[in-house]
């Protein structure tokens, strides 16, 4: 069965440091997706990236990175020079597709707290 | 263009009674998910709507239950409401053509049942 593991429950960092954030996963499938969703305080999960598994190029926006690594079944997000706004739970999905049925299975978030 | 919008924003209900929670995916996506955000209990798959028709649910009794119309809207019933039900009620839509395309979600309904 498909399953999202985060393990960091929760992180509190200061302004301006970097943290990573860690996500393991478990699947059969040879080919999956895998995504990370921000959650701030009103509730609305807003999209931040998708990855194939076919694509273990790292990647960089702005202050966000991710590093995917099959070796490890990992996707871990990185933030760099956080900043207060950067607040909020953290998830990481992996799809599930069985007989053309799709969905996400979502790891149990990890709450990221970033102090002025 | 507009993201998914789901309505209520926040809805009250009492123990036994049924609350019904609506969605707008975004236009030109077929299908329509839900998840129930419990408190402790993360991201819970629904169920999912494409074309409109039930193309698959989650572990929930069959008391969740919902539809999706023509214009590919939805709408969640959750009936005979038990206090557990209180969630955030997160509505979702993508286009189903393609594999592995990304899921968008709405700002979600926060039902309490009291």
């Amino acid at each position: 069965a498909q399953k999202v593991t985060q393990a960091q429950t929760e992180i509190s960092v200061v302004e301006k440091e970097d943290v990573t954030l860690d996500c393991v996963y478990e699947t059969r499938d040879t080919t999956y997706y895998l995504f990370w969703y921000k959650q701030p305080p009103s509730g609305e999960l807003v999209f931040l990236i998708r990855r194939n598994s076919f694509d273990e190029q790292n990647e960089i926006s702005g202050r966000y990175s991710w590093n995917f690594q099959k070796s490890t079944s990992s996707f871990n997000f990185t933030i760099t020079a956080s900043q207060v706004v950067d607040s909020a739970v953290y998830f990481c999905a992996l799809s599930e597709e069985v007989d053309s049925s799709y969905k996400l299975i979502f790891g149990s978030g990890t709450r990221l707290l970033v102090r002025p | 263009e507009a993201g998914v919008t789901q309505s209520p924003t926040h809805l009250i209900k009492t123990r036994g009674q049924q609350a019904t929670l609506r969605c707008s995916p975004i236009s030109g996506h077929t299908s329509v998910y839900w998840y129930q955000q419990a408190l402790g209990l993360g991201l819970q798959f629904l169920l999912w709507y494409d074309e409109g028709e039930e193309r698959n649910r989650g572990n929930f009794p069959p008391r969740f239950s919902g539809r999706q119309f023509p214009n590919y809207s939805s709408e969640l019933n959750v009936n005979a409401l038990e206090l557990e039900d209180s969630a955030l009620y997160l509505c979702a839509s993508r286009l189903r053509q393609l594999s592995g395309n990304t899921i968008y979600f709405g700002e979600g309904s926060w039902l309490t049942v009291v």
